[in-house]
């Protein structure tokens, strides 16, 4: 079974600092992962994926991630953190189950930004 | 633009009451998904659907039902066998098969359901 695990619950930067939130997954084959934002109220959406070949990732909103196999990683970076990225951030982890997405999810990494 | 339309946003639930949210996409995507989201528990899979007229349980079924009776249409009912029913409900839809490379959900903006 897939399982993510995500261990920083809350994560406070400052404006402009770089950012990096952790994702480590457990998966017997190659994983699909995905980074996720959601927004106070809202759903989620898509920020990044990874499925194969280069495992940098560049995302929306000027996000990374970096597939690491041998660390079962798949960590969010950005370089600049903006006051509007406060939000919850989600990693997951996908696979073919009898032809449909089954995607975990982690139980997310809320990120404050002060200025 | 295409996208996945819950409603309501907010909903008030009575003990001992049936409500039904609204999920309804315009992506032609086959398979969607109702999740539930509690706070410091992340998403978890209550029902999934994979083509018209078939669904399965996810994780945690009990006191949940849905149906499927249009592409474009994957309403859940919050029974009142459901004890717990307050939380955020997410809808998402994604392409089914193998095809990897289209692989990621899209997701509704939530409905609040809360039980008074």
């Amino acid at each position: 079974a897939q399982s993510v695990t995500q261990p920083d619950i809350h994560i406070t930067v400052s404006e402009g600092a770089s950012l990096e939130l952790r994702c480590n997954y457990s998966y017997g084959a190659t994983p699909y992962l995905f980074w996720y934002v959601q927004s106070p109220g809202q759903g989620l959406q898509l920020l990044l994926k990874y499925f194969s070949g280069d495992t940098l990732v560049q995302g929306i909103k000027g996000f990374e991630a970096e597939f690491k196999r041998s660390q079962s990683s798949f960590n969010l970076r950005k370089p600049s953190v903006h006051w509007s990225d406060a939000a919850e951030y989600f990693c997951a982890v996908g696979a073919n189950s009898g032809g449909y997405q089954k995607v975990t999810f982690g139980i997310g990494t809320k990120l404050q930004v002060i200025p | 633009d295409g996208g996945i339309t819950q409603s309501p946003k907010y909903l008030f639930r009575k003990e001992g009451q049936n409500v039904t949210l609204s999920c309804e996409q315009n992506l032609n995507h086959d398979a969607m998904y109702w999740y539930r989201q509690d706070p410091g528990q992340g998403l978890r899979l209550i029902y999934y659907s994979q083509i018209v007229n078939d669904f399965q349980k996810g994780d945690i079924a009990e006191g949940y039902s849905v149906s499927r009776e249009k592409k474009e249409s994957f309403p859940l009912t919050v029974t009142s066998a459901q004890k717990n029913p307050t939380a955020f409900y997410l809808c998402a839809s994604s392409e089914s098969g193998t095809g990897y490379r289209n692989y990621g959900y899209t997701f509704g903006s939530g409905t609040r359901l809360t039980v008074v």
